[in-house]
């Protein structure tokens, strides 16, 4: 069955400390895509980065990097330099396209809560 | 603005009685999407639709229902046989971008029982 988990609950660093969110995912699927998404205080989600199964290249935008290993079907995403506009609830999620069908549904992980002290 | 307007931000519903919320976009986008959150939980599908006049149940449909009569609008009722309505819900909209679908969010609405 498919299944996102982000055993992070909380996180709580310092501002320009790094800091790493795990992402776990579990899918039968061959063709499936891996996104993370950012929900501030206002609760509307942010779109942040859309990975496919067949692309394992990291990717770095910025302060943000992701690091997609298929081998151990994670998705990790780490911030260099935090700061406190960082602060935000993070969710991971699995979308599914091949023989599971291809609508666009999102299975979400728990989310992590970062909170980036000044 | 180009996205996706949900209302209100703020609901709340008396016991036994049922409510709507809306969603609109102005994305031109096919799909979209209910998602409910609940405190320290991940998002978890309520109901989507492909294609207007048409939608299916997600992961949790029970005591709610949609329609999709109009392309950019798909508005979600809480029924009163939903026995814990009480969350905030998320409406997104979704183009198919190479094989797969990219999703773009509202804003939200918190229901909240009295």
């Amino acid at each position: 069955a498919q299944k996102v988990t982000q055993a992070q609950t909380e996180i709580s660093v310092v501002e320009k400390e790094d800091v790493t969110l795990d992402c776990v995912y579990e899918t039968r699927d061959t063709t499936y895509y891996l996104f993370w998404y950012k929900q501030p205080p206002s609760g509307e989600l942010v779109f942040l980065i859309r990975r496919n199964s067949f692309d394992e290249q990291n990717e770095i935008s910025g302060r943000y990097s992701w690091n997609f290993q298929k081998s151990t079907s994670s998705f990790n995403f780490t911030i260099t330099a935090s700061q406190v506009v960082d602060s935000a609830v993070y969710f991971c999620a699995l979308s599914e396209a091949g023989y599971s069908g291809n609508t666009g549904k999102l299975i979400f992980g728990q989310g992590t809560t970062l909170q980036v002290k000044p | 603005d180009g996205g996706i307007t949900q209302s209100p931000k703020y609901l709340f519903r008396k016991e036994g009685q049922n409510v709507t919320l809306s969603c609109e976009q102005n994305l031109n986008h096919d799909a979209m999407y209910w998602y409910r959150q609940d405190p320290g939980q991940g998002l978890r599908l309520i109901y989507y639709s492909q294609i207007v006049n048409d939608f299916q149940k997600g992961d949790i449909a029970e005591g709610y229902s949609v329609s999709r009569e109009k392309k950019e609008s798909f508005p979600l009722t809480v029924t009163s046989a939903q026995k814990n309505p009480t969350a905030f819900y998320l409406c997104a909209a979704a183009a198919p971008r190479g094989q797969g679908f990219l999703a773009f969010f509202g804003q939200g609405t918190r229901l909240t029982v009295v």
